[in-house]
């Protein structure tokens, strides 16, 4: 069974500009959500999808939404990038229900110059 | 707010020694819990979790991980660490697995 695939693994972008991110989640799992890993803020929850519609949404700024697919699929966009905005994120997805665990993605590695 | 606290921000073992890695809770409810393991670039591994029932709980690599709720921890431990166990670990806890709060990670480094 594949597990979850990000695409693409490193990113290069200027200020200012947009990035969009991909996740695929492992076949069956309906539930998919992202994560902002930096060195000074550690792991923070950015939102989660389940169906096509979001759930939870961390405390993060309007600047990052996320919409998912109806074969399960996200996509992550972060606009008017900033130098801050640098960082691994990371897609985990699940199966739906309360006792099941996340499976992580290797993570896109974004770097805004 | 949920939290999770990891006291100790880097550990040191020898190969073949024991590990214990801390990890405490605020959370009201009976928390479902983890453990994850990242290496150096890549993403997070899942090595076991509890949601209720045993408070011992047994992992992937030989971690086991035990409950209390007295203490509100869920430490990490193994017998005998291997060379290849060198990353870094993340205890997370959550009311639901999709959202996971987390705490700040313990680097673990071994010594030949």
């Amino acid at each position: 069974k594949a597990g979850v695939t990000q695409t693409p693994r490193y990113l290069i972008k200027t200020r200012g500009q947009q990035v969009t991110l991909s996740c695929s989640p492992i076949s069956g799992h309906r539930s998919v959500s992202w994560y902002q890993q930096t060195p000074g803020q550690g792991l923070q929850f950015l939102f989660e999808y389940f169906s096509e519609t979001q759930r939870n949404k961390g405390n993060f700024p309007g600047r990052f939404s996320g919409r998912q697919f109806s074969n399960s699929r996200s996509e992550m966009n972060v606009s008017t990038l900033e130098l801050g905005d640098s960082a691994l994120y990371l897609c985990a997805s699940s199966q739906p229900g309360g006792r099941t665990e996340a499976f992580f993605g290797q993570g896109t590695r974004l770097t805004v110059v | 707010a949920q939290s999770v606290t990891q006291p100790d921000i880097h550990i040191t073992v020898s190969e073949g020694a024991s590990l214990e890695l801390r990890c405490n809770y605020s959370y009201g409810a009976t928390p479902y819990l983890f453990w994850y393991v990242q290496s150096p670039g890549q993403g997070l591994q899942l090595l076991l979790k509890y949601f209720s029932g045993d408070t011992l709980v047994q992992g992937i690599k030989g971690f086991e991980a035990e409950f209390k709720r007295s203490q509100s921890s869920f430490n990490l431990r193994k017998p005998s660490v291997h060379w290849s166990d060198a990353a870094e670990y993340f205890c997370a806890h959550s009311g639901s697995a999709r959202q996971l709060t987390f705490g700040s990670g313990t680097q673990l480094t071994v010594l030949p």
